[in-house]
């Protein structure tokens, strides 16, 4: 019964390939996110959609492209991969409410590696 | 604009002894503050959360954390560590206004001896 979910867990790929991560959250939540943790373990949001509606998009280049095809799933599709691309990439999501921030849940990650 | 700092990239502790890892936050909004933990190979796992209501926040796994405003701190303290809390923590904040945008600081990997 994982509530949060990305396909796949590790990614090996070659320069300049176009790839996929998918998300899918299984606990009713509103809210989905994409976050990059690099080899520092630092970890910056990227993207954020609310009933798929696109709501953060932080400073992230164009070959990034995030896609809600419903609330449960929130996919990342990434273009002419670069070695910086290189990172291990979360998913999460979190129920949406008025009253100030909720616990965010998150996926078990997808390692990707640039080659 | 928010920032956190967390104070120490490692802390080193024998089984048994007190935790404390240091947590400091800038918000232009009163936030809501957060400790999440991340096992080796692992996705993140909310330890606790402050959103306004008692300063001294109980999370899971004997954790605890106390809001200091006039400090504007939030350190994560556990009395007797254990060996499975080797782990990396992060400090997170976020305005309350809008809480879905977290900003989290670099991390403090905490390393367990026996």
């Amino acid at each position: 019964d994982t509530a949060v979910s990305q396909t796949p867990k590790y990614l090996v790929t070659q320069m300049g390939n176009d790839k996929s991560i998918k998300c899918e959250q299984n606990l009713g939540h509103d809210t989905m996110y994409w976050y990059k943790q690099d080899s520092k373990k630092f970890l910056k949001i990227m993207f954020s959609y609310n009933n798929k509606e696109l709501i953060i998009n932080e400073t992230v280049p164009n070959r990034f492209s995030p896609k809600s095809p419903d609330k449960a799933h929130l996919n990342l599709h990434i273009n002419s991969l670069e070695l910086g691309d290189s990172a291990v990439y979360f998913c999460a999501s979190s129920q949406d409410t008025v009253q100030g921030a909720n616990e965010q849940f998150f996926g078990p990650g997808t390692r990707l590696t640039v080659l | 604009a928010q920032s956190v700092t967390q104070l120490d990239s490692h802390v080193s502790v024998s089984e048994g002894t007190p935790v404390l890892l240091r947590c400091n936050y800038s918000s232009s909004y009163s936030p809501s503050l957060f400790w999440y933990v991340q096992h080796p190979n692992k996705g993140l796992q909310l330890l606790l959360k402050y959103t306004s209501a008692a300063t001294l926040v109980k999370g899971i796994n004997g954790f605890e954390a106390e809001f200091k405003k006039s400090e504007t701190s939030f350190h994560l303290t556990k009395p007797s560590a254990h060996m499975s809390d080797a782990a990396e923590y992060f400090c997170v904040v976020t305005p309350s206004a809008a809480g879905n945008k977290l900003t989290f600081g670099g991390g403090t990997r905490v390393l367990v001896k026996p």
